[in-house]
């Protein structure tokens, strides 16, 4: 099956540092979503990413994805205590047929943000 | 447009009870996919609705069903709860017809087993 590694496990930064968290795939990547997520609560969809070497951004973050290297990133710029949360990668799955599973994302263990104002 | 409802919020059940969660998808939505969150095991996929119709499962015991009514409402049902089954549950609609068509998650349920 695979296997989604996000790096770092914890984020410590000052407000209005830059920051990255990465996302590693085991398996070549087809479809890759973002998410933030606040303790105990719902996730948060941010961004899709579909082909190697797309970018998408929203407000002050930014995701690209590296199909070559398996592996997508998230960048915040001047990080505010809002982006505050777990980030969660999450992976479109193939099926044994070779086609996408509808509706089953495997996910990343998530990176804990915390921004200090 | 209203987001993906799940209720209850919370609930405190006690071990070899049953318990059944609601999923009410966003408008237009005809896709349902349940999720189980842990900290040991972060985020496992469940099952997924499509029309009525079961078209994805995971790797869960039998204890655990759902269903998917007409209006793609969803229901997901757990027997014979074990302490192990304490997690937060999620759903998540979405189209449904479109290969990568991003999930749109619910606030969960919150189920403790004692």
């Amino acid at each position: 099956s695979q296997e989604l590694e996000q790096s770092p496990q914890s984020l410590i930064v000052q407000e209005g540092k830059n920051l990255t968290i990465n996302c590693t795939s085991s398996k070549t990547l087809y479809g890759l979503y973002w998410y933030k997520q606040k303790y105990g609560e719902g996730l948060i969809f941010l961004m899709m990413l579909q082909k190697g070497g797309e970018e998408k951004s929203h407000e002050k973050i930014t995701a690209k994805l590296d199909e070559k290297k398996q592996q997508s990133s998230l960048h915040i710029t001047a990080s505010q205590p809002s982006h505050a949360g777990i980030y969660l990668c999450g992976a479109a799955v193939l099926s044994n047929a070779g086609g996408t599973s509808y509706g089953k994302l495997t996910f990343g263990q998530g990176t804990i943000l915390t921004v200090h104002p | 447009k209203a987001g993906v409802t799940q209720t209850p919020r919370y609930l405190i059940k006690t071990r070899g009870q049953q318990v059944t969660l609601s999923c009410s998808p966003i408008s237009g939505h005809r896709s349902v996919s349940w999720y189980q969150q842990t900290p040991g095991q972060g985020l496992q996929f469940l099952f997924e609705y499509f029309s009525e119709t079961q078209r994805n499962k995971g790797n869960f015991p039998g204890r655990f069903s759902g269903r998917q009514f007409s209006n793609s409402r969803s229901e997901m049902n757990v027997s014979t709860l074990e302490l192990g089954d304490s997690a937060l549950y999620l759903c998540a609609s979405s189209f449904g017809h479109e290969i990568y068509s991003p999930l749109h998650f619910g606030n969960g349920t919150r189920l403790t087993v004692t």
